[in-house]
């Protein structure tokens, strides 16, 4: 597509609730990434893909969090047994096979706003 | 890790008024530096970014950013705001062999016409 897509945009599930939140990124790009954001924070780095490389998993908050990618297409992130502090809108990003140390350039998605009641 | 500070989160001026908002990260080796901007209702984009050379960096729309090693801090400025202009403005860095990019929390900027 013509840029990264996520999905769902918007969210609300009840504490307790498994959710999986979707990432497809611009075709080509081997990097991305996914970012939360929480109301008035800064965007917090959770996890990173780069071509078939291992991951690097070291933002995830807790083992509830996971993701997975297929090759170099979609991303799914997965929340389980959300908590309220869950809350927050989670963005994806992909780079191009230089990454964003080469290029400093993420194209980011719009984003997919969770509400955990 | 490294770390990224912006200061004064919410920033309302008028048309015309210059704009500066603060970076300073903190890690001493070399470091990669970005400012993105989302305007209200679309993603995150990049503004502008530093790898190397010229200090003094030129970027869309209008605005500059000046980095300073000595003050670990990476300025963002614009000498005349737009009503266009009104976004969250973040500031990002990457260190040398990490594609990790760490963000400030961000500035508010309402441009008020």
């Amino acid at each position: 597509g013509a840029g990264v897509s996520q999905s769902p945009s918007n969210k609300v599930t009840e504490k307790g609730k498994d959710v999986e939140l979707r990432c497809d990124p611009i075709s080509g790009h081997t990097a991305l990434y996914w970012y939360r954001q929480r109301l008035g924070q800064g965007l917090e780095f959770l996890i990173y893909f780069q071509g078939n490389s291992a991951p690097d998993k070291s933002g995830l908050p807790s083992d509830r969090f996971s993701a997975e990618r297929t090759g170099e297409s979609v991303s799914t992130l997965t929340i389980q047994r959300t908590q309220q502090e869950d809350s927050a809108v989670y963005l994806c990003a992909s780079s191009s096979p230089r990454g964003a140390q080469r290029t400093g350039e993420l194209f980011f998605g719009e984003g997919s706003r969770l509400t955990v009641l | 890790a490294q770390s990224v500070s912006q200061h004064n989160h919410h920033v309302i001026l008028s048309e015309a008024a210059s704009l500066e908002l603060g970076c300073n990260y903190s890690y001493g080796g070399t470091v990669n530096l970005f400012w993105y901007v989302q305007y209200p209702g679309q993603h995150l984009q990049l503004l502008l970014k530093y790898f190397s050379g010229d200090p003094l960096v030129k970027g869309i729309k209008g605005f500059e950013a000046e980095f300073i090693k000595s003050k670990f801090s990476f300025n963002l400025r614009k000498p005349s705001v737009q009503w266009s202009d009104t976004a969250e403005y973040f500031c990002a860095v990457t260190t040398y062999g990490n594609n990790r990019l760490a963000f400030g929390k961000g500035n508010q900027v309402v441009v008020i016409p």
